[in-house]
């Protein structure tokens, strides 16, 4: 079964840095894409970043691009996303997901998520 | 970057009669579209891909539709358990972002 457990949210400070983690299992973690998803307080899903198996294509969302960055340890089976110059619109619930097969970018599975607050 | 419009933003429809979502995008991006439902306190759910391929064990009432950049998801008589939020996504290519809709909430009318 796939688990995906995000760990590193909290309160933080406007322009403060934070780093999120997550620990996968349950799948063989190089062979997918990852992502990150996050969920604002009543509003819907907005793609954040994601990371090809290799690491050799990484994108980023326009509303976080050159303050957040992604990686991946495939030795350890972690995803991260560094997250730097944080803002008030940055408070969100954040998802690790994983990429199907089907598509990287297609999810086909999701952690519990993390929240991270900027105030 | 890519931006997904869904509409309407809430739409009641009454159990047993049909919905129609639409989702629009700012660019094309020829099939690579997916629909995901999602129900307050769980994960998220993959209902279609490639606009309208169904997702392993979602029911045929389930269907998409669309290319390019109109989009559609129908779900034929409706039950309890579909009352929920409705996301689609983009995912052409790593360089455009995977972008999500902003949603649709179907409510029971």
């Amino acid at each position: 079964e796939v688990q995906l457990v995000e760990s590193g949210g909290g309160l933080v400070q406007p322009g403060r840095s934070l780093r999120l983690s997550c620990a996968a299992s349950g799948f063989t973690f190089d062979d997918y894409a990852m992502h990150w998803v996050r969920q604002a307080p009543g509003k819907g899903l907005e793609w954040v970043s994601g990371i090809s198996w290799n690491s050799g294509t990484i994108t980023y969302a326009g509303s976080v691009k050159g303050r957040f960055t992604i990686s991946r340890d495939n030795s350890k089976n972690s995803l991260d996303l560094q997250m730097n110059s944080l803002r008030p619109d940055d408070t969100a619930l954040y998802f690790c997901v994983k990429g199907s097969y089907l598509a990287e970018g297609i999810v086909d599975s999701w952690g519990q998520g993390t929240l991270v607050t900027v105030s | 970057e890519i931006v997904m419009t869904q509409s309407p933003a809430t739409l009641s429809v009454s159990p047993g009669e049909r919905a129609t979502l639409s989702c629009r995008a700012s660019q094309s991006v020829g099939n690579n579209l997916a629909w995901y439902q999602h129900i307050p306190g769980q994960a998220p759910r993959l209902l279609i891909y490639r606009a309208s391929t169904r997702a392993t064990s979602i029911p045929a009432r389930f269907s998409g539709s669309g290319s390019g950049t109109e989009f559609t998801l129908t779900i034929a008589s409706l039950q309890s358990e579909d009352f929920a939020v409705y996301y689609c996504q983009q995912y052409d290519k790593w360089s455009r972002g995977y972008t999500f809709g902003q949603g649709t909430q179907l409510e029971i009318k």
